[in-house]
C-alpha cells in the first residue's frame, strides 16, 4: 500500500523559514512532488524531487531522502500570500498515477 | 495559453439527476485525470486516463463514468448523483507519467452540491 504523511497545520510569523515535513511509505519510488493550492483554487505545481538532496528555487526548496521515506518543503522570507494547503505528492512506479497527502495549511502571520 | 478547462465551475442539483462535467486540455497531455477534494480528506482520484480508448479506476470511483474518446477530452459522468458526492472536483492532465519529471496542470475546479 501507499502512505503519505505531513502535518495538518502550520503557523509561522511573515518573514520567518518554515520547513514543512512529508514522509511516505510507498512500494517503488519514482518521484515526489510539492504542490501548492490556496483555499478554493486549484493545486500549482512547486517543485520535483527523483534524487536525493536539495533543490532550490527561490524562496523555495525541497529535500528529498530516499532511504529515509522523507521529504521536506522549505519556505524562506515568508509573506503573508504564501499562506496556503502544501500538497506532498509521490508516483511509487512508472506510469502510475501520483499519490496526494492531505496537504499541510500553513498560516502566516504578521 | 496552455490550460485545463472545466465546465461548469458551479453546480447545484438534485439526487438522481444525471450530469456531466466536462475537462478539456490543449497541451496535447496523454494522461489526464479526475480528484474530487473533501476537508479533511486531501485529493483523492476518481478515475484517469493514459491516453485515448484507456480509463482505469482510482481510489473512489463508486457512482461515477468516464470516458476518453478523443486526447483533449475527458468529461466526468455522474448517472445518478446522491449528496455524497457534493464536493470540490478537480481535472488534471500531464504528458505520460513514464516521461519522468513532469508536473500535473489542473483545472480550476467545479463545485458541486448535490441536494
Amino acid at each position: 500500500g501507499q502512505n503519505i504523511d505531513q502535518p495538518t497545520e502550520m503557523t509561522a510569523t511573515e518573514g520567518a523559514i518554515v520547513q514543512i515535513n512529508c514522509t511516505y511509505q510507498t512500494s517503488g519510488f519514482n518521484g515526489l512532488f510539492w504542490y501548492q493550492q490556496h483555499a478554493g483554487e486549484a493545486p500549482t505545481f512547486l517543485s520535483y524531487n527523483v534524487l536525493d538532496g536539495l533543490e532550490e528555487k527561490g524562496r523555495f526548496s525541497s529535500f528529498l531522502s530516499r532511504s529515509k521515506g522523507y521529504s521536506y518543503l522549505l519556505l524562506k522570507e515568508l509573506q503573508m500570500k504564501d499562506s496556503a494547503s502544501y500538497l506532498c505528492a509521490v508516483r511509487d512506479l512508472r506510469n502510475t498515477p501520483l499519490v496526494f497527502g492531505k496537504g499541510t495549511r500553513l498560516s502566516v502571520i504578521a | 495559453e496552455a490550460q485545463v478547462t472545466q465546465n461548469p465551475r458551479y453546480l447545484i442539483t438534485v439526487t438522481g439527476k444525471k450530469l456531466t462535467v466536462t475537462c478539456s486540455q490543449n497541451m496535447n497531455h496523454e494522461y489526464m485525470s479526475w480528484y474530487r477534494q473533501d476537508p479533511g480528506l486531501g485529493l483523492r482520484q476518481i478515475y484517469y486516463s493514459m491516453n485515448v480508448e484507456v480509463t482505469d479506476k482510482g481510489d473512489v470511483p463508486e457512482g461515477y463514468k468516464v470516458s476518453r474518446k478523443e486526447k483533449r477530452n475527458f468529461p466526468l459522468i455522474l448517472e445518478s448523483p446522491s449528496p455524497n458526492q457534493t464536493s470540490l472536483y478537480f481535472c488534471a492532465s500531464s504528458l505520460s507519467p513514464g516521461q519522468g519529471k513532469y508536473e500535473q496542470y489542473f483545472g480550476p475546479g467545479t463545485r458541486l452540491t448535490v441536494t
